[in-house]
């Protein structure tokens, strides 16, 4: 199975500051990548696909970028409904991986 | 709106048996292909298991292999999730979710690219003595 990595695995950070999360995968997955935020008591929802392509309705703060094994969500300014839990997930092969998630908390 | 209902979690012994339900409407059920991903308390997001949109296909997470079986009936819109021989670490919310399929053409070359882009609410199951 390929092993998705990402880091950090918790983040402090102040409305309006500019966030990157890492998401590192044990193989090369070209950019079959995308982007799921989680908050408590809700189903997650998705941000992105094919690394970069935003998800209709989700704000253009949200960025991806990246290829082969390593890859990036940003968040250029955060807003107070940013505060989630977000996961990388590859679709490269049929047997689907996620991240162990990166919990983004307001300082 | 597309919706995805599941039904069924509940708590059960170890090495019993619980069958899950999804019941999906507002979309063209089987023209997808389905999963269910699972979250355990405290842990993060785990797939479980993916069928085709005509159910001939079906994937299953190691850790799950051989004890559960995913299946769907599109005349009902319904997918399902036989969970046999349950263990401890089988306790999470289970969320049926909807694959999509994304197209990307770049010069003369197509791309697919699949997510999951409409998820329910979850089904809690509980595996515990």
């Amino acid at each position: 199975d390929i092993r998705m990595t990402q880091s950090p695995s918790s983040l402090s950070a102040s409305l309006g500051d500019r966030v990157t999360i890492t998401c590192r995968a044990s193989q090369n997955i070209n950019n079959y990548l995308n982007w799921y935020q989680r908050k408590p008591g809700k189903a997650p929802k998705l941000l992105i696909y094919a690394a970069s392509i935003l998800q209709s309705g989700v704000p253009s703060r949200f960025s991806g970028s990246g290829s082969g094994t390593d890859f990036t969500l940003t968040i250029s300014s955060l807003q107070p409904e940013d505060f989630a839990t977000y996961f990388c997930q590859q679709s490269y092969t049929t047997l689907i991986t996620f991240g162990q998630g990166t919990r983004l908390e307001i300082k | 709106e597309a919706q995805l209902v599941e039904s069924g979690g509940g708590l059960v012994k170890p090495g019993g048996s619980l069958r899950l339900s999804c019941v999906a409407s507002g979309l063209s059920f089987s023209n997808y292909g389905m999963s269910w991903v699972r979250e355990a308390p405290g842990k993060g997001l785990e797939w479980v298991s993916g069928i085709s949109d005509s159910g001939g296909s079906t994937y299953y997470a190691a850790s799950v292999k051989g004890r559960f079986t995913i299946f769907r009936d599109n005349s009902k819109n319904t997918l399902y999730l036989q969970m046999n021989s349950l263990r401890a670490e089988d306790t999470a919310v289970y969320y049926c979710v909807k694959d999509e399929e994304g197209v990307v053409v770049k010069g003369e070359t197509v791309y697919y690219y699949y997510y999951m882009d409409v998820w329910g609410k979850g089904t809690t199951v509980t595996v515990s003595s």
